[in-house]
Formats: structure tokens, sequence, C-alpha cells
């Protein structure tokens, strides 16, 4: 079975160029979490999907940042403009939907590496 | 929110020797705490977790504590070997699809 897929996996850009990655979760994997990793610090969550549904935007920066999940599947994050501090890793994870059987676990994909110039 | 506390950042070992790292949380509703390692370069993956209704959990050479009164869960590495050597995170969160908040990391080094 595939993992989440993200892409690209490394993007240089000129600062206040727009930028976006993308990601493929698990399949099956209802909730997509969105996560910023600066180098030598732990990820920090962005936003978090149920399904469709943004239902945790709260560290988002809006006025540059949005994010997108149409049909519940894949999602997009776009950054425009990129500014110098934007540069870091953007992860994306899955976890499948509660039940007896959910564990907590996120799937993290292998990350898309933005580097601004 | 959650805030997750983890020390050390930088943790130098001789290969075979234990490794300890220690987090602490802030937010008593939280009942679910994994370990993540994360080797260069690599997506973080899940070594090891715990819920609050365990104080302790074993998996072949590594182990996590806890203690819900203290808030505090620490990572146990014993017989550590060069594979070891990574960043390692550990997270907390209420549960379900909450997400997780998570430490700033401990480099784990393992020295031959």
């Amino acid at each position: 079975e595939a993992g989440v897929v993200q892409s690209p996996r490394y993007k240089i850009i000129e600062k206040k160029q727009p930028v976006a990655f993308w990601c493929n979760p698990i399949s099956g994997h209802n909730t997509l979490y969105w996560y910023l990793q600066n180098l030598g610090q732990g990820p920090e969550l962005l936003i978090r999907y149920e399904n469709e549904e943004a239902v945790d935007d709260s560290q988002l920066p809006k006025d540059r940042f949005s994010a997108e999940r149409l049909k519940g599947v894949d999602s997009t994050l776009k950054i425009q403009p990129a500014e110098l501090g934007d540069s870091a890793v953007y992860l994306c994870a899955s976890s499948p939907p509660g039940g007896p059987t959910y564990t907590g676990e996120l799937f993290f994909g292998e990350g898309s590496r933005l580097t601004v110039l | 929110g959650e805030n997750v506390e983890q020390h050390p950042s930088t943790l130098s070992v001789q290969e075979g020797d234990s490794a300890v790292i220690k987090c602490t949380y802030s937010d008593s509703a939280s009942n679910y705490f994994p370990w993540y390692k994360q080797e260069l370069g690599k997506r973080p993956q899940l070594i090891i977790d715990i819920r609050s209704n365990v104080g302790e959990k074993k998996d072949q050479r590594i182990a996590v504590t806890l203690n819900k009164t203290a808030k505090h869960f620490s990572l146990h590495i014993t017989e550590t070997q060069p594979e070891d050597s990574a960043v390692y995170f550990c997270a907390a969160s209420g549960g379900g699809a909450d997400g997780l908040t998570f430490g700033k990391g401990t480099h784990l080094i393992i020295q031959p």
C-alpha cells in the first residue's frame, strides 16, 4: 500500500513568488494534516481536515497561506507571496477514521522542502 | 492549547549504553503520547506510543513510561546501536484525530 505522497520534494523560489504543495493521503484516511517543520524543530500544525472540512486552521497564517481539500482526498497548500522566513519543510500527514482499532498514529509523507531566496 | 517540552536537545551516548529522553506536557486532558523517530531527510515514523491508562510500555529495546500526576513521560532505549542515531520527537494529544503537539526534538548520537 502506498504511503502519503507529497510533491514536489524540493522547491526553490525567490521571495514574493507563489508556491504550491500537493499531498495525497493514504487511501481511506479521512483526516489530513499539514505541518510546518523548521530546521532543528518539531513539526507544528498548520491545518487539519476532516474529509473536506478544515476543522482546525487556527495556526495557519491566513494572510499568505491557503489550503484546500475539495473532494476530501488530495490537498493543496499554497503560499502567496512567499517570504524568506517561509523556508522550511512542509509535512503532510494522514490518519484513519476513529473507532475501536484507531491507534492515533499519524502517517507522514516525505515532506516538501521549500527554500526562499 | 497543549505545550510539550522535551529534554535534552542533544544526547550523545556510547554504543551499548542506555539513552533516556524526557518530555513534559501541560494539558491534563491529553491522553495519547507517541514517540517519533526522524532520520536525516526522512519522514517522522512512529516507534512507540502510550495511552494515559497505562504507566509503562515496552517493545524490545525501547520503552516508554508515563507519570500522569506529574505530566511527564520518557523514552528509554537500551543497548543502543548505531542505527538508533536520529532525532526523536515526543508528542501529545487529546486523542481522536485532534492532531499532535510535538516537542522540539532530541538529536541522539551513538558514539562507536
